[in-house]
């Protein structure tokens, strides 16, 4: 079984200024990890994701996260904001292995990003 | 990239009618699909699994008997609300994935059902 937690469940940062959003992840077996984007009333929009490789993952928009296994954390960073950013943000983790429900995501509560203009 | 389509994007109905919520896949055969649901200023509940062609798999605490879907093909999934009530109101979401390992979810963009 695997938990996501995001510490914040609120950010409100100037526009401009840089802004990390939180994640921790739980998880008994290897994991890909996600971040996904929500804008009101709208479906989720996957920002980036972690399957293997470099730590250091770069997405849309201007995003990157890092994964650091040792702190099962996998940090999303932006050095600039923008109005636009404004959003809810969800980390997300799934099982490495197949099988019966394997593609399952495990989501955190996610963090509301407010660019105050 | 993959497209998920999801429709309608809202729909507003009286109490004890049935709603159905279609999900397609434009571009992939999406050999799962999940339905979630999102209560205002909450993450996401995985409400069940499907599967093509085989019947989905509901998560404890969701009523399979209310909460009807149907996978008949590898580009199509329907949620079907029976006899809805208000406390059924909220924003459903469904993904699809084609099943290979590194596929991630692509999300449609929601169904806000509003129970009158």
């Amino acid at each position: 079984a695997q938990s996501v937690t995001q510490l914040d469940s609120q950010v409100p940062v100037f526009e401009e200024a840089p802004v990390e959003l939180r994640c921790n992840y739980s998880s008994s077996v290897s994991v890909y990890l996600f971040w996904y984007v929500q804008y009101p009333n709208q479906g989720l929009q996957l920002l980036l994701k972690y399957l293997s490789g470099s730590t250091l993952v770069k997405g849309i928009n201007g995003f990157e996260a890092e994964f650091n296994k040792s702190q099962t954390s996998f940090h999303l960073r932006k050095p600039s904001v923008h109005i636009s950013d404004t959003a809810e943000y969800f980390c997300a983790v799934r099982s490495l292995y197949s099988g019966a429900g394997s593609y399952q995501l495990t989501f955190g509560k996610g963090t509301k990003l407010s660019v105050i203009p | 990239g993959a497209v998920v389509s999801q429709h309608p994007s809202w729909v507003i109905c009286k109490s004890g009618t049935s709603v159905k919520i279609e999900c397609r896949s434009l571009d992939f055969q999406a050999t799962t699909m999940f339905w979630y649901r999102q209560f205002p200023k909450q993450s996401l509940m995985l409400m069940a699994t499907s599967n093509e062609g085989s019947k989905a798999t509901y998560e404890q605490g969701v009523e399979k008997d209310k909460f009807l879907i149907n996978h008949a093909s590898l580009t199509l999934s329907t949620l079907t609300v029976t006899s809805a009530h208000p406390e059924d109101s909220s924003f459903y979401i469904c993904s699809a994935t084609a099943s290979h390992d590194n596929s991630p979810l692509h999300f449609g963009n929601g169904t806000r059902l509003t129970v009158t």
